[in-house]
């Protein structure tokens, strides 16, 4: 079984200040890779996903993430981060060919500070 | 369009006592999945229903917890007497089929507390 490991419980940054979330899985198969974000009050919502090609993918509001197979890792990155980016980051993977259900880690709480 | 809808918001009920939680997929989407979040916890990964076939009942915590769709469409999720470490925010989401990934979209959750 898959699972899915994130770093950091609670990072706080001040704006403009550069992120990195840290995002480790366990699976020897091939996986695809997602990032959620879940804001204050609202709904789960997808950031960035991976199955193939570039290892390197941008998604919304300039988030990018860096699949690296080597290492098993997915880690979200933006390089100047904004007060609206505080929110709840969840990282999750699932096997290609699974059912589809995913594995999500336990999730990093970001407060950026104006 | 309308996003993946879930009712009650906030369900407070005591122990032993049976609840049901419903979902509403995106109209269209074949696939829907329950999952839940406990404090300080990811997403555990309860149950996935694909169109007809036979439900994933494989993340399903015990034999108190079961849920049915019906017509392809609305779901139920039942845990029956109720203890207190059911207490999560239960969360359902649909996705379209096709494709190699699909994203799942995700409703605003129930939050279960049993007292």
């Amino acid at each position: 079984a898959q699972s899915v490991s994130q770093h950091n419980h609670h990072v706080i940054l001040s704006e403009a200040a550069s992120l990195e979330l840290g995002c480790n899985y366990s699976y020897g198969g091939t996986v695809n890779l997602f990032w959620y974000v879940q804001y204050p009050g609202q709904h789960l919502q997808l950031l960035l996903k991976y199955f193939s090609g570039d290892p390197l993918v941008k998604g919304i509001k300039g988030f990018e993430a860096e699949f690296i197979k080597s290492k098993f890792s997915f880690n979200l990155r933006k390089p100047s981060v904004q007060w609206s980016d505080t929110a709840e980051y969840f990282c999750a993977v699932n096997a290609r060919g699974s059912a589809r259900q995913l594995t999500f880690g336990s999730g990093t709480q970001l407060t950026v500070l104006p | 369009g309308a996003g993946v809808s879930q009712s009650p918001s906030n369900k407070v009920t005591e122990k032993g006592k049976d609840v049901e939680l419903r979902c509403d997929p995106i109209s269209g989407h074949t696939a829907l999945y329950w999952y839940r979040q406990s404090l300080g916890q990811g997403l555990e990964f309860l149950i996935y229903f694909q169109g007809n076939s036979a439900p994933d009942k494989s993340g399903l915590p015990s034999d108190r917890f079961s849920a049915e769709r019906t017509g392809g469409s609305v779901s139920t999720l039942t845990i029956q007497r109720t203890q207190q470490e059911d207490s999560a925010v239960y969360l359902c989401a649909s996705t379209p089929t096709g494709g190699p990934v699909n994203e799942q979209f995700f409703g605003p959750g129930t939050r279960l507390t049993v007292l």
